[in-house]
């Protein structure tokens, strides 16, 4: 069965500090799809970045990275020099299903992360 | 820039009362899901819809939850006689094909309250 493990409850850094985001996530098939989201405290959920499971390939994307190893089926998320703005609640989330079209996320339980001045 | 709405963005009723929530996905999409979150929990999938179908459902959308497409533009989740623990955010989402490299784009969330 399909699971996403963010074993961080919450994380709370300075601001400029750098914080790392864990995702471990669970998997049978072979094609999938990783995905985080920010949910700010208005409550929506924002797209940050997908990744196929073909394309381990680290990403950057100002201050965002993006870590996938496939080895340790993991797919973490590291923000460079926080800001407060960056104050959310990140989710790390799967989507399998060769057969259904990969049309249901699970997600992850979320980490809080809290920015201070 | 096209986005997802929803309403109403609050909603309370009481135990046992049928509820709708609306959505209206963007305009060129093909797929549409419904998620739910319970406060302080994670996002879980309830439903994806295709062409004019459910094409997925989770064991938490059992009979007391529909789905709609009434006309081109809304997608409509139904709750028949809610209970208490229906009380959560649920989110709309649409996509534009079944290539999981379209991402599902959310609404903001409609809060259900049920007292």
């Amino acid at each position: 069965a399909q699971k996403v493990t963010q074993a961080q409850t919450e994380i709370s850094v300075v601001e400029k500090e750098d914080v790392t985001l864990d995702c471990v996530y669970e998997t049978r098939d072979t094609t999938y799809y990783l995905f985080w989201y920010k949910q700010p405290p208005s409550g929506e959920l924002v797209f940050l970045i997908r990744r196929n499971s073909f394309d381990e390939q680290n990403e950057i994307s100002g201050r965002y990275s993006w870590n996938f190893q496939k080895s340790t089926s993991s797919f973490n998320f590291t923000i460079t020099a926080s800001q407060v703005v960056d104050s959310a609640v990140y989710f790390c989330a799967l989507s399998e299903g060769v057969n259904t079209g990969f049309q249901k996320l699970v997600f992850g339980t979320g980490t809080r992360l809290l920015v201070s001045p | 820039e096209p986005e997802v709405t929803q309403t109403p963005s609050h909603q309370v009723t009481q135990m046992g009362q049928e509820v709708i929530l609306r959505c209206v996905p963007i305009s060129n999409h093909l797929y549409f899901y419904w998620y739910r979150q319970i406060l302080g929990q994670k996002v879980e999938f309830l439903v994806s819809f295709y062409n004019n179908e459910i094409s997925e459902k989770s064991e938490i959308f059992d009979d007391q939850f529909s789905v709609e497409r009434p006309d081109g533009s809304n997608f409509t989740l139904k709750i028949r006689s809610t209970k208490l623990e229906d009380s959560a955010m649920y989110f709309c989402a649409s996509s534009g094909n079944r290539d999981p490299y379209n991402e599902q784009f959310f609404g903001p969330g409609t809060r259900l309250t049920v007292l």
